[in-house]
């Protein structure tokens, strides 16, 4: 069984849905937990940043973390057609500080304009 | 601009024949890190460097090897490339603390 654990997708919402994202991990040193963002061809880019429990939002996109329950997940509210890529989990414990990080394997989003 | 350079962009060899992917950062860094992406398995690390002359291994540091002589560059070397090492690479940097990672746009492998 992987680490973190990622549907792989595609999910396919229309443009100004809700697009919820999630990843379930098994180890529970991890307390720093990432979102990145990659498009075709191109290298991931991070998106959000969080530790340990709890919510936080970014603009359009809100990230939270649930230990207990070793799930977290992120929303982008008001889809747009450029939200269309893979979205990556990674998280790594503190002693990593982000040094070794873990990724999920990615789930492909497609906003339909 | 800041950014993380990989070279070449698409790579086709055959087994055997040794290769390097050369990356480079002008952001100054301090650490720098190899991953390679493969369908379904996602993002794995390589190897990852803290500074000049201090590697270690990822978590999948077999059949690659890397050198940090200098802080801007971080070669991939693939001694005696094999099929299985087919995949897109990704060399990233980031600065110190819980800076993020910036990554480069990739090299895609092809072993034959």
């Amino acid at each position: 069984q992987k680490e973190v654990e990622q549907d792989p997708g595609p999910l396919s919402v229309p443009e100004g849905a809700i697009v919820s994202l999630n990843c379930t991990y098994s180890n529970s040193a991890f307390q720093y937990f990432m979102w990145y963002r990659q498009y075709s061809r191109k290298g991931p880019e991070l998106l959000m940043y969080t530790y340990s429990s709890g919510n936080k939002e970014d603009g359009r996109f809100t990230a939270q973390v649930d230990k207990s329950s070793k799930y977290i997940s992120l929303f982008i509210r008001d889809s747009q057609p450029s939200d269309s890529a893979t979205y990556l989990c990674a998280m790594s414990p503190p002693e990593a500080a982000g040094n070794k990080l873990t990724f999920g394997g990615g789930t492909r989003v497609l906003v339909k304009p | 601009e800041a950014q993380v350079t990989q070279n070449p962009r698409y790579l086709i060899t055959v087994t055997g024949k040794k290769l390097t992917v050369t990356c480079s950062q002008n952001m100054n860094h301090e650490y720098m890190s190899w991953y390679r992406q493969d369908p379904g398995l996602g993002l794995r690390q390589i190897y990852y460097s803290m500074n000049v002359e201090v590697t270690d291994k990822g978590d999948v540091p077999e059949g690659y090897k890397v050198s940090r002589k200098e802080k801007r560059n971080f070669p991939l070397i693939l001694e005696s490339p094999s099929p299985n090492q087919t995949s897109l690479y990704f060399c990233a940097s980031r600065g110190q603390g819980r800076s993020p990672l910036h990554f480069g746009n990739g090299t895609r492998l092809t072993v034959t």
